[in-house]
């Protein structure tokens, strides 16, 4: 059994830029959910997929944008970057959406932005 | 919306000595509790949880209560070893269907050998 593997591991862009970020959910796992963690935080929910659609929302703006596929894979966009989304973006997936379920984490994606 | 309370922000043990990490949420609706271990480099690792209709969970060395009625939950390490040595983040539901989490701000553990 594959465990949640996120790509690319890190990430350099430019303030301004826009950066897609992936993941691919844990065998058997239809919700994906995508969580901001700033240096020295914990992480901070961005939002979550299942069937495709987002299916609930943390207080981020709406530059911060997600698909999930067929397969229950994940992107997660930033458009406009700017310096305080530098963070570790962590994608996290659960059998099904509820709270019935827990979630496994990938290890992230390192984004720094200049 | 949830709010959840972590502390101490750092904790320091000698190997083989206990460790205890609290938390509180402020949601009644949140029913369900995890913990998660991060080491450096690497996401978030589920250790133990327990839900709203527990007060009190072990496995092995790891044990969680949970106090609905004051809104508060903690993790108790015993024996520690240095290879527990991480930071730990407390997290509830945050009371709504999908079963988003709240984490609290975490706490660095180190076990001295």
């Amino acid at each position: 059994e594959t465990g949640v593997t996120q790509s690319p591991t890190h990430l350099i862009k430019t303030r301004g830029q826009q950066v897609t970020l992936r993941c691919s959910s844990q065998s058997g796992h239809n919700t994906v959910s995508w969580y901001q963690q700033a240096l020295g935080q914990g992480p901070q929910f961005i939002f979550q997929y299942y069937r495709e659609e987002e299916n609930g929302r943390g207080n981020f703006p709406p530059r911060f944008s997600g698909l999930q596929f067929p397969n229950y894979s994940s992107e997660l966009n930033v458009n406009a970057l700017e310096l305080d989304d530098s963070a570790l973006y962590l994608c996290a997936s659960s059998p099904r959406t509820g709270t019935n379920y827990g979630y496994t984490f990938g290890s992230g994606t390192r984004l720094t932005v200049v | 919306g949830e709010n959840v309370e972590q502390h101490p922000s750092t904790l320091s043990v000698q190997e083989g000595d206990s460790a205890v990490i609290k938390c509180t949420y402020s949601d009644s609706a949140s029913n369900y509790f995890p913990w998660y271990k991060q080491e450096l480099g690497k996401g978030p690792q589920l250790i133990i949880d327990i839900r709203s209709n527990v007060g009190e969970k072990k496995d092995q060395r790891i044990a969680v209560t949970l106090n609905k009625t004051a809104k508060h939950f903690s993790l108790h390490i015993t024996e520690t070893q240095p290879e527990d040595s991480a930071v730990y983040f407390c997290a509830a539901t945050d009371g709504g269907s999908q079963g988003n989490l709240i984490f609290g701000k975490g706490t660095k553990l180190s076990v001295k050998p």
